[in-house]
């Protein structure tokens, strides 16, 4: 059965780096989503993302984060300069519908630490 | 903005014994509302959806409009169903934001023997 997959499954990186949290959706999904998750905390939406544009953000999706699908299978969130507060599990999701039908199906996720 | 509560954080039974998890939401339109489960090191997975009113490994949930809630039932709980469990509802057809899940904190269910 197809899945998402996530890469890299762990990443540490020093405050005021940019990371680049990479994922590769379902083959013919059209629909991708980050979320994330801080220790502790409830899984909150990031962004949706459809026909290469940003669909809906969320609060926490500010200048500093930044969604692309380079190319025909990769689907990336990049944080430009992070900070301690984005220490996080992120998840990708993917669907191949939108509203009703849809079911979203998630990557195992990114564990990013900020020392 | 809309918002669920899943007011336990931990629940535990014993095998056999019927589970239910609660959850909670406020939104003022027709939402959706799905369970997800995540077990030991594995990813987030949908259990089941109220629009399509099936039972998944003996889960069932009804969407209660008056009480504005979601909440998850097993008559006779397995070991194997010891996880973590995430209620998140979607806006409907209609609303302004239309995909996003919105998840409660999610419920860890343990199963003893």
């Amino acid at each position: 059965e197809p899945e998402v997959t996530q890469t890299p499954s762990h990443q540490v990186t020093q405050m005021g780096q940019e990371v680049i949290l990479r994922c590769v959706p379902i083959s013919n999904h059209l629909y991708f989503y980050w979320y994330r998750q801080i220790l502790g905390q409830k899984v909150e939406f990031l962004v949706s993302f459809y026909n290469n544009e940003i669909s809906e953000k969320s609060e926490i999706f500010d200048d500093q984060f930044s969604v692309e699908r380079p190319d025909g299978s990769n689907f990336t969130l990049k944080i430009r300069s992070t900070k301690l507060e984005d220490s996080a599990m992120y998840f990708c999701a993917s669907s191949d519908l939108f509203g009703t039908a849809d079911t979203q199906y998630f990557g195992p996720g990114t564990r990013l630490t900020v020392l | 903005a809309q918002r669920v509560t899943q007011p336990e954080k931990l629940l535990s039974v014993f095998k056999g014994a019927p589970v239910e998890l609660k959850c909670n939401y406020s939104y003022s339109g027709s939402p959706e509302l799905f369970w997800y489960v995540q077990y030991s090191r594995q990813r987030l997975q949908l259990l089941l959806r109220h629009i399509s009113r099936e039972s998944i490994k003996g889960f069932t949930a009804d969407l209660n409009k008056g009480e504005t809630s979601f909440h998850l039932k097993k008559p006779f709980a397995q070991e194997e169903d010891s996880a973590m469990y995430y209620c998140a509802l979607k806006v409907g057809a209609g609303g302004t934001s239309y995909g996003k899940l919105t998840f409660g904190q999610g419920t860890i269910l343990t199963v003893h023997p």
